[in-house]
């Protein structure tokens, strides 16, 4: 059974830093990885989406990294804005079309 | 924003009552899914549709049926609500499969007291 973990659960930073967060997962056997961004009170927003055949994909200030034989991925933030704060989501498709998604890491940016 | 509206927003309800949530979309997109969100267990899928009265089950769907008579809607019904149906509601549609091109609703907030 797939799993994924996204560690740390909460990250408070300054406005303009520079940010990664972390996604694991247990199977590599995926077709592809996404991030997704959610704000309080909202829907998922896909933000990036690489398939397993591509080692990144950049969007703006967010590039996404995948590593599918030791099963992680990184999503990078450049100078960080408060308007970033949410919480951001990883999800891998795996077997049977079937995606699983980790729980989360809460990014508050301050000011 | 993906045409895609879920209603109510925020139900509260008595234990062993039925309730339905409606998915309603505008895109004429195949494949329809709905999920919950609890804290500690991220998205997990309950039913999906991949076309009108083509549906099948996810990881957690017991407890919860589906059904889809028209392009545009998706229900789900949860026979009798338990306490441990408490949660946030997703719909989610997209064109294709493999999780590509994914657009989600805006929740639906529901309370089983």
């Amino acid at each position: 059974k797939q799993e994924v973990t996204q560690i740390p659960a909460a990250l408070s930073v300054p406005e303009g830093e520079n940010l990664v967060l972390n996604c694991s997962f247990t199977d590599s056997a995926i077709y592809n990885l996404q991030w997704f961004r959610q704000d309080p009170g909202k829907g998922l927003t896909s933000l990036l989406l690489i398939q397993s055949s591509q080692r990144e994909q950049t969007s703006g200030r967010l590039n996404a990294s995948l590593d599918k034989s030791s099963g992680r991925s990184t999503l990078y933030i450049a100078a960080s804005q408060p308007g970033d704060s949410a919480t951001y989501l990883c999800a891998v498709t795996g077997g049977g079309n079937k995606l699983t998604f980790g729980t989360g890491t809460q990014l508050k940016v301050e000011l | 924003d993906a045409g895609i509206t879920q209603s109510p927003r925020h139900k509260v309800t008595e234990t062993g009552t039925p309730v339905t949530l409606r998915c309603h979309q505008t895109e004429n997109h195949r494949y329809m899914y709905w999920y919950r969100q609890d804290p500690g267990h991220g998205l997990r899928l309950i039913h999906y549709s991949y076309g009108v009265k083509d549906t099948d089950k996810g990881e957690v769907s017991d407890g919860y049926s589906v059904s889809r008579s028209k392009t545009e809607d998706f229900l789900l019904t949860l026979e009798s609500a338990t306490s441990s149906q408490t949660s946030v509601y997703f719909c989610a549609i997209s064109p294709v499969s493999y999780g590509e091109k994914l657009f989600f609703g805006s929740g639906t907030q529901l309370s089983v007291l």
